[in-house]
């Protein structure tokens, strides 16, 4: 049963503590991504892997970061220094390196900042 | 430059009837035009794309219109049921930029029965 599973579904954290988010995907895609939705805001990308042990910062990297130590996995810490980290995060990741290849998405993750 | 506008931000219509969602984008290089959908608590799921190459895609009840003069596209929804009640986003992506996606805003649609 191919496909991307976060964990986990939903988060609870206090303020001032970091928090990891899990992404794993088993659909042999080499790029992966990281994106935050918020309402009225649509996706924003914060963090992308094309490739494993490499990754670039996206419109919104401040406060997160990520590691690529493995293929299958690409998970997201939410640090102390993001003000606002209160949102849907949702990792995908892509079947080929065309621009044109299909995103596909896991089911995200709801964070809570308490 | 990246920033793709989508409106309207919520649309209600009847079962039967057509949703047309629009897109507009700033940035010539953008050359896939993809849409999502996603349904509550769930993550978006590629519906249909098209490439600036062709004025419209028709899959099933879904089409893209696409005018690249305007720097527009649309989603429309033809025959909308119930189960289509969902927020649809519009993207965009560069082949210059790899493989980057930028979404507008999103839309929340639902079909009343």
């Amino acid at each position: 049963d191919g496909g991307i599973t976060q964990s986990p579904k939903y988060l609870f954290r206090k303020e001032g503590q970091n928090v990891t988010l899990s992404c794993e995907q088993n659909l042999n895609h080499d790029a992966m991504y990281w994106y935050r939705q918020d309402p009225g805001q649509g996706l924003r990308l914060i963090y992308y892997s094309q490739i494993v042990n490499d990754f670039q910062k996206g419109d919104i990297a401040e406060g997160y970061s990520v590691s690529r130590e493995k293929k299958e996995s690409f998970p997201l810490t939410v640090t102390s220094a993001q003000k606002n980290p209160t949102a849907f995060y949702l990792c995908a990741s892509r079947t080929g390196t065309g621009n044109t290849d299909t995103q596909y998405f896991g089911p995200g993750t709801r964070l809570t900042v308490l | 430059q990246q920033q793709v506008k989508q409106s309207p931000q919520s649309l209600i219509v009847q079962k039967g009837g057509i949703s047309i969602i629009n897109c507009a984008y700033e940035n010539t290089a953008f050359d896939y035009f993809p849409w999502y959908q996603q349904f509550p608590g769930k993550g978006p799921a590629l519906l249909i794309a098209i490439r600036p190459d062709v004025s419209e895609k028709k899959e099933g009840r879904f089409t893209i219109s696409f005018n690249k003069s305007a720097k527009q596209f649309s989603l429309h929804i033809m025959d909308s049921q119930p189960g289509d009640s969902a927020t649809y986003f519009c993207a965009a992506s560069a082949e210059t930029s790899g493989s980057r996606l930028t979404f507008g805003e999103g839309t929340q649609l639902t079909v009343n029965p």
